[in-house]
């Protein structure tokens, strides 16, 4: 069973501070990795993607892979308290083919 | 359209009536998802069209379950003989090229059965 793993929570960061949330699959073929954030009683929005080793920035957040390790994990900086949301981390095994997610993260940022 | 169109927004219905819930994708997207969200928890894979392609029916949870795709645009997903456990949040979503993969939500279709 292909599984998407990633802790309940709930994470509690300060505002200004760093939040980092992680990921781990099951599966070593993986190809395409996202972070999604969902408000409560909204639809899931699409953040992030990577699909090689490494970091990707776009301005406060930052994805990381490290297809090794089978991680996945979302950095966001200076957290705002609009960035308290559910974060859903979703991965894709290979192209043309269905997209996984794991259970979520509720994330809180404490003013 | 602008973004993934679901219709209707809500519906209630009763325990063993059938149901058919509506998603129009983005324009040029070949491929179409349905997952299921019940409250509080993560999104269920149902169903993933790609193309002329069969589709990936793989999270189907029963046989009362089945989704259509239409001149591979409008998708249809069916559920008969519903029941109180198929209540949930029905979300759509579509991408414009599989191998980006980049998919993209529809608002949702609330079903409530009573």
């Amino acid at each position: 069973q292909k599984e998407v793993e990633q802790n309940s929570g709930p994470l509690s960061v300060p505002e200004g501070a760093i939040a980092s949330l992680n990921c781990t699959y099951s599966d070593r073929v993986s190809q395409s990795f996202f972070w999604y954030r969902q408000y409560s009683g909204k639809s899931p929005e699409l953040i992030m993607s990577i699909y090689s080793n490494g970091d990707k920035e776009d301005g406060r957040f930052t994805a990381q892979l490290n297809k090794a390790s089978q991680y996945v994990s979302l950095l966001i900086r200076d957290s705002q308290p609009s960035d308290s949301a559910t974060y859903l981390c979703a991965v894709r095994y290979s192209s043309a083919s269905k997209i996984i997610f794991g259970s979520g993260t509720r994330l809180s940022i404490r003013p | 359209g602008a973004g993934v169109s679901q219709s209707p927004s809500n519906k209630v219905t009763e325990k063993g009536k059938d149901v058919e819930l509506r998603c129009d994708p983005i324009s040029g997207h070949t491929a179409l998802y349905w997952y299921r969200q019940s409250l509080g928890q993560g999104l269920e894979f149902l169903i993933y069209f790609q193309g002329n392609s069969a589709p990936d029916k793989s999270g189907l949870p029963s046989d009362r379950f089945s989704a259509e795709r239409t001149g591979g645009s409008v998708s249809t997903l069916t559920i008969q003989r519903t029941q109180q456990e198929d209540s949930a949040v029905y979300l759509c979503a579509s991408s414009l090229e599989p191998r980006s993969g980049e998919a993209f939500f529809g608002q949702g279709t609330r079903l409530t059965v009573v």
